[in-house]
């Protein structure tokens, strides 16, 4: 049962490089969010799909981009990276909203910029 | 715009001991989570609660809605539960507002 995968675990790119950072789940849940962690600050919300076909902005949308390839993928691009998106992303999945059901956390991908 | 406010943002106990991290917040919810981060990054939901009390473990939620206050507890603390630990409450249907964490260290 592997839950929320989130690949690569670390990447390091040069500023102006692009990547797409991988998440899977095998859970059946509908709805699928992508946040970021910076040092000293909690999650921000980049973007999420509350549902296959969907995807909808969120706290801090600004330089990336996503895809909702299916039930079980949800993608992020870094179109071209800067130092300021040097974080920890973290993938996270839930069976419907987070009103009435808890979110399941991939284990986080270190991204640094240079 | 609701606001999250946890106590003590600090936690240092012997093992053994109970431990309670307070959590409020200032606009009624209907529901509140709990989550921990563990020291190498990785993060997991530990309740999700609307009323009452869950418990799971040796970690117990509680929440009171008129108050505007959740309490996560846990007995027999072990060097284990080290770790930070987070309320959060949504903001609408896809969005948490996360409080600032606390962060707990029990010594053996």
């Amino acid at each position: 049962n592997a839950g929320v995968t989130q690949t690569p675990k670390f990447q390091v790119l040069k500023t102006g490089q692009s990547m797409t950072l991988q998440c899977a789940q095998d859970m059946n849940h509908n709805s699928m969010y992508w946040y970021r962690q910076d040092p000293g600050m909690g999650l921000r919300l980049i973007y999420y799909s509350a549902s296959e076909g969907t995807t909808d902005k969120g706290e801090v949308p600004n330089g990336y981009n996503v895809s909702r390839l299916n039930k079980r993928e949800f993608s992020l691009r870094l179109e071209s990276a800067a130092p300021s998106q040097t974080s920890v992303y973290f993938c996270a999945s839930s069976k419907r909203d987070l009103l009435n059901t808890e979110a399941f956390f991939g284990q986080g991908t270190r991204l640094t910029v240079v | 715009k609701n606001e999250v406010e946890q106590s003590p943002q600090n936690l240092t106990a012997q093992e053994g001991e109970f431990i309670t991290i307070n959590c409020s917040y200032s606009v009624g919810i209907s529901a509140l989570h709990w989550l921990q981060q563990h020291p190498g990054g990785g993060i997991v939901s530990l309740f999700m609660l609307s009323s009452g009390k869950k418990k799971h473990g040796r970690l117990i939620a509680t929440i009171n809605i008129q108050e505007k206050h959740s309490s996560l507890h846990i007995t027999a603390s072990h060097p284990r539960d080290s770790a930070v630990y987070i309320c959060a409450v949504p903001e609408s249907n896809y969005q948490l507002i996360w409080g600032a964490g606390t962060k707990l260290i029990i010594k053996p």
